[in-house]
């Protein structure tokens, strides 16, 4: 059984480009989160996703920031005109419920840098 | 909010000894997870505890819920334990919005 796949695990982008980071869950997961671990903090919860749907995104940036777990393929987390201050590395987490307790299962990341 | 901190930021220790790290955190919690970053590598759900201990192999997870802390202990430490551990805990009956410690950097030296 495959765990949670992440790819790319490096990014580089120019400043004002698009990021694009890709999840493919544990078979049998429908349950997606992402988090981001900036330099020098603790990891933070970004935006919990379903098939199709986008159940809590409260820690998500508002602006330049979107999610998609589509009915077919990895759930996409996208940056739009990236700045310096997005480099981090960005998890993905998957889950076949959300019940309390429930454990999460981590990919690898991508470790995004914005030059 | 729930604050969660770590103890001690950075550990260095010798082959076989004994490692505890702590986490402390302000205030009522329905699970705590600690969790294993290896360098450049990915994460790994190490234990998930509500209450007492639980052992898996060397290492061993408490926690004192009256007290808001907990404890990862490592016994006959080895250089492959080398990682970030992190203590993660979660509040209103979901396991995915956690709040994180900031990690303790252990280092094992042979």
């Amino acid at each position: 059984n495959a765990g949670v796949m992440q790819n790319p695990r490096h990014l580089v982008r120019r400043r004002g480009q698009e990021a694009r980071l890709r999840c493919s869950p544990v078979k049998g997961h429908s349950h997606v989160y992402w988090y981001r671990q900036l330099p020098e903090e603790g990891l933070k919860f970004m935006v919990y996703l379903q098939k199709e749907n986008i159940i809590d995104e409260s820690g998500m940036p508002k602006e330049r920031f979107s999610a998609e777990f589509p009915k077919e393929g990895p759930s996409i987390l996208r940056i739009q005109q990236v700045v310096r201050g997005d480099s981090a590395a960005y998890f993905c987490a998957s889950s076949p419920t959300t019940g309390m307790g429930e454990k999460l299962f981590f990919g690898s990341g991508t470790q995004l840098s914005v030059l | 909010k729930n604050e969660v901190e770590q103890s001690p930021q950075n550990l260095t220790a010798q082959e076989g000894e004994f490692i505890t790290i702590n986490c402390s955190y302000s205030v009522g919690i329905s699970a705590l997870h600690w969790l294993q970053q290896h360098p450049g590598g990915g994460i790994v759900s190490l234990f998930m505890l509500s209450s007492g201990k639980k052992k898996h192999g060397r290492l061993i997870a408490t926690i004192n819920i009256q007290e808001k802390h907990s404890s990862l202990h490592i016994t006959a430490s080895h250089p492959r334990d080398s990682a970030v551990y992190i203590c993660a805990v979660e509040g209103g009956g979901s396991n995915y919005k956690l709040t994180f410690g900031k990690g303790t950097l252990l280092t094992v030296n042979p």
